[in-house]
């Protein structure tokens, strides 16, 4: 049930583009992503909740496939403070609102 | 406030010993979630409310762990004969509606020596 991220950890140099993947084996309902940062809050970048969607704002971006079993956030001419621990948060048909599993995260670290 | 308050921020307990971790949502939010999140893992869901009614606990690990939101507001994550394995950070979140972003605490991080 948990969805599986890819890639677990990725290095960046700024400037660069990233593309971080979470995969689902059923149809989701909606997918959340979020960012964290060492000993701080998850903090909210997107829900996706159509097949088909891609929405984003400034240079982060993500998209839902037609089926709904794969999403992909897109960090584009990455800045230092996209530092963090990216985590895709799934929500499933049939479950209740709002409980959301999580993959185990992908730790991008950005240098100068 | 602002955002969700956790407190404390940090606890450390005796095996066998209660603890309660309380979670303030931001105001006007109606659901409410606790998660668990080990070292370098996602967060694990616990239990959901919307306004007092705790609508999901099927992420509670035993029956040792018990949540509570009684005037739907501010909850309180109960764990009572803590054992080494209960050791994690504890986070709230709030919405203002189930499948709303969900806004997340700082956590509290829990130690059981």
């Amino acid at each position: 049930q948990q969805p599986v991220q890819s890639p677990q950890a990725v290095i960046l140099r700024e400037g660069e583009d990233a593309v971080i993947n979470c995969s689902s084996s059923k149809a989701l309902y909606s997918v959340h992503w979020y960012r964290q940062k060492h000993g701080e809050a998850p903090v909210f970048l997107m829900i996706l909740l159509k097949g088909g969607e891609q929405k984003g704002h400034d240079k982060i971006s993500a998209s839902f496939n037609e089926k709904k079993q794969q999403s992909s956030l897109y960090l584009t001419a990455s800045q230092l403070s996209y530092s963090g621990t990216y985590f895709c948060g799934t929500e499933r048909y049939g479950g209740s609102q709002g409980n959301l599993i999580f993959g185990k995260g992908t730790k991008l670290s950005v240098k100068p | 406030g602002a955002g969700v308050s956790q407190s404390p921020r940090y606890k450390v307990a005796k095996r066998g010993q209660d603890v309660a971790l309380r979670c303030d949502p931001i105001s006007g939010h109606v659901s409410l979630f606790w998660y668990q999140q080990a070292l370098g893992q996602g967060p694990e869901f616990l239990t959901y409310f919307q306004n007092e009614a705790q609508l999901d606990k099927s992420g509670l690990p035993s029956d040792r762990f018990f949540a509570e939101r009684p005037e739907g507001s501010v909850s309180t994550l109960k764990i009572q004969r803590t054992q080494q394995e209960d050791s994690a950070v504890y986070l709230c979140a709030s919405s203002f509606s189930g499948n709303q972003p969900q806004h997340f605490g700082d956590g509290t991080r829990l130690s059981i020596l």
